[in-house]
């Protein structure tokens, strides 16, 4: 079983959807949690780390679920710019961080 | 926020050559980096930990005398793929954690392809 799993998609939503990422992580020594964005061909970009009392950014906001160790991204009014793969990445202190595979969002016009 | 440079950022080689990707922090020191690989549509698969001034740890399964890390500086990190083979064609990335940050900043990879 993979440390970090998450459902590769893609996600197909049209421009204005709310769409919601859901990523389970299996050790729970785990202690930091983020989302990146990465484009095609391109290095990940941290999009927001994730805390227990969630947060929010703009459209995106991250929940974390520590008893069911899932952590969730949700995207309100997607925009096209929105297109890439969103990946889950777990953390223990001083220790490597622990990529998903990606789900991959398309949102079409 | 922090900013990782890597480089070159694409690069052709033949079979057996060596080939040496640098990654620099440009604004901040690092005493770790993160060497990871990209295969097409997989996920970043972590190589090694970067440690300056010691000998680099290696993932499971990562030859550590085909893949050199040297981190010399606290602002820089080498990895070179020694005797590239068409199998070790990949997205390099490396990253640096930013002090006592539990951020990681990414370099902006290197697409390694060998003929």
């Amino acid at each position: 079983r993979k440390e970090v799993e998450q459902d590769p998609g893609p996600f197909n939503v049209p421009e204005g959807a709310t769409v919601a990422f859901n990523c389970t992580y299996s050790n729970s020594a785990s202690q930091s949690f983020f989302w990146y964005r990465q484009d095609c061909r391109k290095e990940p970009k941290l999009l927001m780390s994730v805390y227990s009392s969630g947060n929010e950014d703009g459209r995106f906001t991250a929940q974390l679920n520590r008893a069911s160790q899932y952590i969730s991204l949700l995207i309100r009014d997607s925009k096209l710019s929105d297109s890439a793969t969103y990946l889950c990445v777990v953390n223990r202190v001083t220790d490597k961080l622990i990529f998903g595979t990606g789900t991959r969002l398309q949102v079409f016009p | 926020g922090a900013v990782v440079s890597q480089h070159p950022s694409w690069v052709i080689c033949k079979s057996g050559t060596s080939v040496k990707i640098e990654c620099r922090s440009l604004d901040f020191q690092a005493t770790t980096m993160f060497w990871y690989r990209q295969f097409p549509k997989q996920s970043l698969m972590l190589m090694a930990t970067s440690n300056e001034g010691s000998k680099a740890t290696y993932e499971q399964g990562v030859e550590k005398d085909k893949f050199l890390i040297n981190h010399a500086s606290l602002t820089l990190s080498t990895l070179t793929v020694t005797s590239a083979h068409p199998e070790d064609s990949s997205f390099y990335i490396c990253s640096a954690r930013e002090g006592g940050l539990n951020k990681a900043f990414f370099g902006q990879g290197t697409r390694l392809t060998v003929v």
